[in-house]
């Protein structure tokens, strides 16, 4: 079946840029995402990738994609102290006029001041 | 001017007890989704509905019964509480795109 897998914990200083890693197993997947979780708070969509594209870019945001290596990237350059949150990978594919997302389970990322 | 509403936010309720879940979307989507958040943070999917049609059941229980009275509105009823279903609900909605809008989240505590 489809899994997304993500390590659970990164751990940077400010200023530097953060990379977090992503694997997936479904060869289908058409959108891949990143969203972010702050605490108490709802999941926001940050950036995605159509699973044709290698690379995307979004201010300090770099999304890579390894289509053939199943593996996805987000790199967030000059990492502040309110990027910290949960991100979770996940992707999708189209079905019946529904877009499934299947999720990691979230890298926490804390920023050290 | 919210796009994806849940209410409510918190809800604290005994086992054996029947609840439900509101959710609401100003966004004109033609699909909206439930997702359930557990402790360790893991989402996953448990129901989908495309234009008031149920498209993705994922193995929930038949405690939970999804309603849309609209395109606008998908609640969720839980009959019978259970422990287990202490988590963090969250409704999205997209329009036949990849982006879904995520709603703040209803946080399910039963005791």
């Amino acid at each position: 079946g489809e899994d997304v897998e993500q390590s659970l914990f990164l751990s940077v200083r400010e200023g530097d840029s953060s990379v977090i890693n992503c694997t997936y197993t479904d060869s289908s997947s058409t959108y891949l995402y990143w969203y972010k979780q702050e605490p108490g708070a709802g999941l926001q969509l940050l950036t995605y990738i159509f699973s044709n594209m290698d690379m995307k870019q979004d201010q300090r945001l770099t999304v890579l994609l390894n289509k053939k290596d199943k593996h996805l990237s987000l790199r967030i350059a000059d990492t502040q102290t309110g990027d910290s949150a949960i991100y979770f990978c996940a992707e999708s594919h189209s079905g019946a006029g529904s877009y499934q997302l299947t999720f990691g389970k979230g890298t926490k990322l804390s920023v050290i001041p | 001017d919210t796009a994806v509403s849940q209410t409510p936010k918190y809800l604290v309720t005994q086992m054996g007890n029947d609840k439900s879940i509101k959710c609401e979307q100003n966004l004109g989507h033609d699909t909206m989704y439930w997702y359930k958040q557990d402790s360790k943070k893991f989402l996953k999917i448990m129901f989908s509905y495309n234009n008031k049609e149920l498209i993705i059941n994922e193995t929930v229980p038949n405690r939970f019964s999804p309603k849309s009275p609209d395109k606008a509105h998908l609640n969720l009823h839980i009959n019978s509480l259970e422990l287990g279903d202490s988590a963090v609900y969250f409704c999205a909605s997209s329009q036949k795109t990849y982006e879904q809008y995520f709603g703040p989240g209803t946080r399910l505590t039963v005791t």
